[in-house]
């Protein structure tokens, strides 16, 4: 039973450029959230995709935009990058939106931007 | 105030100590409970979900007050392969998103 996927495991951008993250959710899941980890802190909330629609929203910017494709996989896309994007990127699926569902994450995508 | 907050650790233990982290939340309206455990550079993986009547899990205990929107977790016997960081993690119910606190590092130590 495959767990989240993400791709790329890493990479290294440069301010200004624009990056694409994947996410395939857990056989069964549906939902499939964002978070944004930075170094020593807890995963912050970026957004939530269930029916291919944006469900939830955090505090992020709109160069921060995402996908949610018929197959339940994800992209996250994030525009004009900044010095302060570098981290690491989690996605984590689920069942359902109802919140009762516990989240299960991918390996996570770690973005330095130089 | 932070939607959820923790003890900021770290907290260094010796071998077979009981260990107990605290957490509270802001969103009295909040449903759902979890701790989640970090180890360095990889992803979160859920530990436990945390009851309103409180649970245990081998080792673990985690005890929930929703007066005081107060949870916690208790670690017994702590072992060496216990050094992670404990991230709190709280969801207000449907249509709300989970919630993180910034996590409380242990290091159990030989």
């Amino acid at each position: 039973d495959a767990g989240v996927t993400q791709s790329p495991t890493h990479l290294i951008k440069t301010r200004g450029q624009q990056v694409t993250l994947r996410c395939s959710p857990k056989s069964g899941h549906d939902t499939v959230s964002w978070y944004q980890q930075a170094l020593g802190q807890g995963p912050q909330f970026i957004f939530q995709y269930y029916e291919e629609e944006e469900r939830q929203r955090g505090n992020f910017p709109d160069r921060f935009s995402g996908h949610q494709f018929p197959n339940y996989s994800s992209e996250l896309n994030v525009n004009a990058l900044l010095l302060g994007d570098s981290a690491l990127y989690l996605c984590a699926s689920s069942f359902g939106d109802s919140g009762a569902n516990v989240l299960t994450f991918g390996a996570g995508s770690r973005l330095t931007v130089l | 105030r932070k939607e959820v907050e923790q003890d900021p650790g770290p907290f260094n233990v010796p071998e077979g100590a009981t260990v107990a982290f605290n957490c509270t939340y802001s969103n009295s309206a909040s449903q759902s409970f979890f701790w989640y455990r970090q180890d360095c550079r990889k992803e979160p993986k859920l530990l436990m979900s945390v009851y309103s009547s409180g649970n245990e899990d081998g080792r673990f205990t985690a005890q929930l007050n929703r007066a005081s929107q107060y949870i916690s977790l208790l670690i017994r016997d702590s072992k060496l392969s216990d050094s992670a960081t404990y991230l709190c993690v709280v969801n207000g119910g449907y249509g709300q998103n989970f919630v993180f606190g910034p996590g409380t590092r242990l290091s159990v130590l030989p």
